[in-house]
């Protein structure tokens, strides 16, 4: 079953615009994880972020999670034309701390 | 290795036909996932291996899916009678595992086209 839904499903700016993309799942968690996949390929881990923590920055990425609201959100700022990803949130299940289940993913696509 | 290895990158195979997918992790990491991913989806949770534990199989879709792990090291996902629907690319990755294990190292995905 599902856990994480990421929205939008597609997002177009403009190169140098932040992109901002979110997740909301349904049950409690230990950690949600963000990932960035080109050409439908291998993903790339991004960032984790704890379920004790606010918000959590690495370079241009900067992730933010509530748990009372069940959602994260994944800030690209300054964005670059290799921004051009698939972008997916990954949760765990409280119960089950290793295995984590994936959204369907935001296509992103920075215009030049 | 250095990253999680799979093979083949590209597998072609008749409708009826047995394929066999190899997942090589990073070494020292107990935790090897399976994932399958069709063409503009998502990830679709298939098999976890975590240690000597039985591995947790709750999404391999049919009995025709099957995998297995040696230790810590390699798995193979098998799939026998292949179908059209099976047509997708499948990931392994791997994990160190444990309580509040980091983020998972994925392999580039053998993408298998069933024709």
């Amino acid at each position: 079953s599902q856990q994480g839904e990421e929205d939008p499903q597609a997002l177009s700016i403009q190169e140098g615009e932040n992109a901002t993309m979110n997740c909301s799942y349904k049950t409690s968690i230990n950690n949600l994880q963000w990932y960035r996949q080109n050409s439908g390929r291998g993903l790339v881990h991004l960032i984790l972020i704890r379920s004790n923590e606010r918000e959590k920055h690495s370079g241009r990425l900067r992730v933010t999670l509530d748990t009372s609201k069940k959602s994260s959100s994944l800030l690209i700022t300054a964005s670059r034309a290799a921004d051009t990803a698939s972008y997916f949130c990954a949760t765990d299940a409280h119960r089950s701390r290793d295995k984590i289940i994936f959204g369907k993913g935001t296509r992103l696509h920075i215009l030049p | 290795g250095a990253g999680v290895s799979q093979s083949p990158s590209n597998k072609v195979t008749e409708k009826g036909k047995d394929v066999e997918l190899r997942c090589d992790p990073i070494s020292g990491h107990t935790a090897l996932y399976w994932y399958r991913q069709r063409l503009g989806q998502g990830l679709e949770f298939l098999i976890y291996f975590q240690g000597n534990s039985a591995p947790d199989k709750s999404g391999l879709p049919s009995d025709r899916f099957s995998a297995e792990r040696t230790g810590e090291s390699v798995s193979t996902l098998t799939i026998q009678r292949t179908q059209q629907e099976d047509s997708a690319v499948y990931l392994c990755a791997s994990s160190l595992g444990g309580p509040g294990g980091g983020g998972y190292t994925f392999g580039s995905g053998t993408r298998l086209t069933v024709v």
